[in-house]
């Protein structure tokens, strides 16, 4: 079964960087364009960036371009968010989530927090 | 930026009761929307896309309709295990821009 296991999160200090990482299995994860979807402690969902299957296109809501990279490592079934300048209001659970047909999303792992704060 | 509005905040309803649950968008997105389910301390869980499909393994007690920009998910029969937060989501605009409701929390009356 879709497996989706992400890591990297922790606390940091303003203007701090952190990597998350994201362990996908039990699909072909090179046919799916992947998300970071991020929650905010007891807030809604907000959508955070996205990569193509092959890593060609990506893109990043407003609040984190210039500042998160989304990449992929499709030899090792793995996604990942660069996290660089971060801000308080950065602080959120981070879901990477499988996109279904390009539009919604299928399959969300558990996630990783992140806090920032000094 | 669509703006998606989901009413109420909270409804509180009983086991066993048909229950409504409401989204808006601020201008036309077609059919183009999710549902998603979220229990405390999990992660969402697809329920509907494209307005009115349900997605794998989810109960034929959930379905969604549309009309112009209101969309509904309805429940026929409120289980126990239905008590969670409801997100809709729009996917019009996608990629690079997509937009999540606020939520509407159902709770045990």
């Amino acid at each position: 079964q879709v497996q989706l296991v992400e890591s990297g999160g922790g606390l940091v200090n303003p203007g701090g960087s952190l990597r998350l990482s994201c362990a996908a299995s039990g699909f072909t994860f090179n046919d799916y364009y992947m998300t970071w979807i991020r929650q905010a402690p007891g807030k809604g969902l907000e959508y955070v960036a996205y990569i193509s299957g092959g890593g060609d296109y990506t893109f990043y809501a407003d609040s984190v371009k210039g500042r998160f990279t989304i990449s992929r490592d499709n030899a090792e079934n793995s996604l990942y968010l660069q996290m660089n300048s971060l801000r308080a209001e950065d602080t959120a659970l981070y879901y990477c989530v499988r996109v279904k047909d390009l539009y919604y999303f299928d399959n969300w792992g558990q996630g990783t927090l992140v806090t920032v704060s000094s | 930026e669509i703006v998606m509005t989901q009413s109420p905040a909270t409804l509180s309803v009983s086991p066993g009761e048909r229950v409504t649950l409401s989204c808006r968008a601020s201008q036309s997105i077609s059919s183009n929307l999710a549902w998603y389910q979220q229990k405390p301390g999990q992660a969402p869980r697809l329920l509907i896309y494209d307005a009115s499909s349900r997605a794998i393994g989810i109960p034929a007690r959930f379905s969604g309709s549309w009309s112009g920009t209101e969309f509904t998910l309805t429940i026929s029969s409120l289980q126990s295990e239905d008590f969670a937060v409801y997100y809709c989501q729009q996917y019009n605009t996608w990629p690079p821009a997509c937009t999540f409701g606020q939520g509407t929390k159902l709770e045990i009356k």
